[in-house]
């Protein structure tokens, strides 16, 4: 009964693949978001969709390309990894009557 | 555009108080929350201030002042369990039909025994 879960939790690739990372809510929120939390945990926003349209597109490189087909549902899709993106990659939701957003248990990307 | 300050790092005792503090500028602003974060877990919500004041809730209170940009954090009666990083994030006026969070880059708190 996980009220946001992410997978593969754990994601262990070469520089130049494809990957992506599933997000999927069932708390009946409106909005969805992707973080990144690098390795001095700071924790910086990318995306975020509310009701399957895309709402914030922070300064990210266009290799990253988010993905909501409905909104318990937002994946993220990275083109040709680099080292750099090795980070933890939070997904959270928010609801219109709750103040407080609800983070995934994180998906810890390390390119080799 | 916003900045956010809190300490790195702090070193508690088991059974103390400790005050973490954030300091934050913002064109607009619209709520400060603090999130707890165990090592390799994900952050979970602790409070959340919009008005000035002090909000309690059980061990943990969060204190805000608006005119001088600042809340801070309390945790009493201090547990191992309270070892975490404890993250500060503010949303402004211009983000409040987003709820874009712009977040500190947390305090790692040691409780010792």
């Amino acid at each position: 009964d996980t009220a946001v879960s992410q997978t593969p939790k754990y994601l262990v690739t070469q520089m130049g693949n494809d990957k992506s990372i599933k997000c999927e809510q069932n708390l009946g929120h409106d909005t969805m978001y992707w973080y990144k939390q690098d390795s001095k945990k700071f924790l910086k926003i990318m995306f975020s969709y509310n009701n399957k349209e895309l709402i914030i597109n922070e300064t990210v490189p266009n290799r990253f390309s988010p993905k909501s087909p409905d909104k318990a549902h937002l994946n993220l899709h990275i083109n040709s990894l680099e080292l750099g993106d090795s980070a933890v990659y939070f997904c959270a939701s928010t609801g219109q009557t709750t103040y407080e957003q609800y983070f995934g248990p994180g998906t810890r990307l390390t390119v080799t | 555009g916003q900045n956010i300050d809190q300490p790195t790092e702090m070193t508690a005792t088991e059974g103390a108080i400790v005050q973490i503090n954030c300091t934050y500028q913002t064109s607009g602003f619209n709520g400060l929350f603090w999130y707890q974060q165990h090592a390799g877990e994900a952050p979970t919500f602790l409070s959340y201030n919009v008005l000035d004041g002090l909000e309690e809730k059980g061990r943990f209170s969060s204190f805000l002042s608006r005119s001088k940009g600042y809340s801070y954090l309390l945790l009493k009666e201090l547990q191992m369990k309270d070892s975490a990083s404890y993250l500060c994030a503010v949303r402004d006026r211009r983000s409040s039909n987003t709820g874009k969070l712009i977040f500190g880059q947390g305090t790692t708190l040691q409780v010792k025994p």
